[in-house]
């Protein structure tokens, strides 16, 4: 195990659902970030969380809406999905800009 | 921007044969080069990463990469690949402004 522990592992949601995807690390990480893995595409960088303050947003549709309360905890809200947002999506966790991430397993989204 | 390219989508190596996954990179400023792995249904696991230094390193589980600057590369090499090291490899680069950018990643296959 990494130190990176995301919940739900698998998630199905209609349209019209909205839920959530939780990410915790307790590994005194300063950075957080969520990642999409879709499938023969390179992962992609949704948002950049350093010191709870967001610091990217990269063109992310509004219907993914991020959220870090505090250090250890990383939410990602979704609301009104596509089925083209159907991805493996990845939290990860890092101590500094030089250093290396750690990854959670990831929540496997589908949208019906 | 920063960018990797893995023109590989595919590896094939028999056992006990050397493997080497390819990696070239675009970057401003001095480049920090990573290599994960990843297992089916699974996040993505650090292997080894270049900041500063020499230019081989090694990393986990018998990986080492060789940073060239001359060529922008930065290849992921094993003496003797076991079949267990089947899975998907991906290059990551991260520049100063703390983004991680990921390769589109490389499937490996080792056969017996």
């Amino acid at each position: 195990e990494t130190g990176v522990t995301q919940t739900p592992r698998h998630l199905v949601m209609g349209m019209t659902n909205k839920k959530s995807l939780k990410c915790e690390q307790h590994l005194g990480h300063n950075a957080m970030y969520w990642y999409k893995q879709s499938a023969k595409k390179p992962l992609e960088l949704m948002f950049v969380y350093s010191l709870e303050e967001r610091v990217e947003n990269n063109s992310v549709p509004s219907r993914f809406s991020p959220e870090c309360p505090n250090s250890s905890h990383l939410f990602l809200h979704l609301h009104t999905l596509q089925p083209e947002d159907s991805a493996l999506y990845l939290c990860a966790s890092s101590q500094s800009p030089t250093a290396e991430a750690f990854f959670g397993q990831g929540t496997r989204l589908t949208v019906v | 921007a920063q960018s990797v390219a893995q023109p590989e989508d595919q590896v094939n190596v028999a056992e006990g044969n050397p493997l080497t996954v390819k990696c070239t990179y675009s970057v401003s400023g001095n480049p920090y080069l990573f290599w994960y792995v990843q297992y089916p249904n699974r996040g993505l696991q650090f292997l080894l990463k270049y900041i500063t230094g020499d230019n081989l390193v090694k990393g986990s589980y018998g990986f080492e990469a060789e940073f060239n600057k001359s060529q922008t590369s930065f290849h992921l090499k094993k003496p003797s690949a076991l079949v267990s090291d089947s899975a998907l490899y991906f290059c990551a680069v991260r520049d100063s402004n703390n983004d991680m950018r990921f390769g589109a990643g490389t499937r490996l296959t080792v056969k017996p």
